[in-house]
């Protein structure tokens, strides 16, 4: 079956580091996702691509960055971790119609100390 | 720009009552999706339902029901006789294809917690 994973589930981090969180879909959708959800904000877009090579910033790009040099992955790095960045991150897969939902993944926990 | 509002950020029921969750939602264009999520306890995200701007059409699946009102920019989101499991965060989305988008625009989400 299709599927989209995240990896790590779970991860600590210190301040300063630069960290990589994984994102990897096998529905072959053009449209890729990464939001944060953090409480009372509900989930916020980071970055997003709508396909090989495009990528482009979400309401709340500062810090992160993404690349898409493949179909299947969308990798976000924290150039340098802060705390402000401790949150759960989702990424997402959405076909390329907009009434198609989006396919998310489990989230992975972040933590900067 | 597009904007979704869930003002209602926690709501407490007593199993088998009604309970609405309101979604408000802001664009300017004519097309438009709207999604409603689930999460659940243990984290994940959950689709239950979609809607077109120009179905107007209400949905009713087994407890749930929804109700779209394009004259009041609402997709409101009924759990008829709820229970326990309904106990979850719920999410309204917006989505538009204005040059070339097909993102989610979330709301802040309702936390409904149900109670014995």
């Amino acid at each position: 079956d299709a599927e989209i994973t995240q990896s790590p589930r779970h991860k600590i981090t210190e301040t300063g580091r630069q960290v990589t969180l994984a994102c990897h879909q096998t529905w072959n959708h053009n449209n890729m996702f990464w939001y944060r959800q953090d409480l009372g904000h509900g989930l916020r877009l980071i970055h997003y691509s709508y396909g090989v090579q495009d990528t482009n910033k979400g309401e709340v790009s500062d810090g992160y960055s993404v690349s898409r040099s493949n179909t299947e992955d969308l990798p976000l790095t924290l150039e340098s971790a802060a705390s402000s960045q401790t949150s759960v991150y989702f990424c997402a897969s959405k076909p390329g119609t907009g009434l198609s939902e989006a396919f998310f993944g489990q989230g992975t926990r972040l933590t900067v100390v | 720009a597009q904007k979704v509002t869930q003002a209602q950020t926690e709501i407490s029921v007593v199993e088998k009552e009604d309970v609405t969750l309101d979604c408000v939602y802001e664009t300017r264009d004519t097309t438009y999706y709207l999604f409603w999520y689930k999460q659940p306890p243990s984290g994940e995200l959950v689709f239950l339902i979609r809607r077109n701007s120009f179905d107007e059409q209400n949905e009713i699946s087994g407890r749930y029901s929804w109700n779209f009102q394009k004259s009041t920019s609402s997709f409101n989101f009924t759990i008829t006789a709820s229970q326990v499991v309904d106990s979850a965060v719920y999410f309204c989305a917006l989505v538009i294809l204005t040059g070339g988008g097909n993102k989610l625009t979330f709301g802040t989400g309702t936390q409904l917690k149900v109670e014995l």
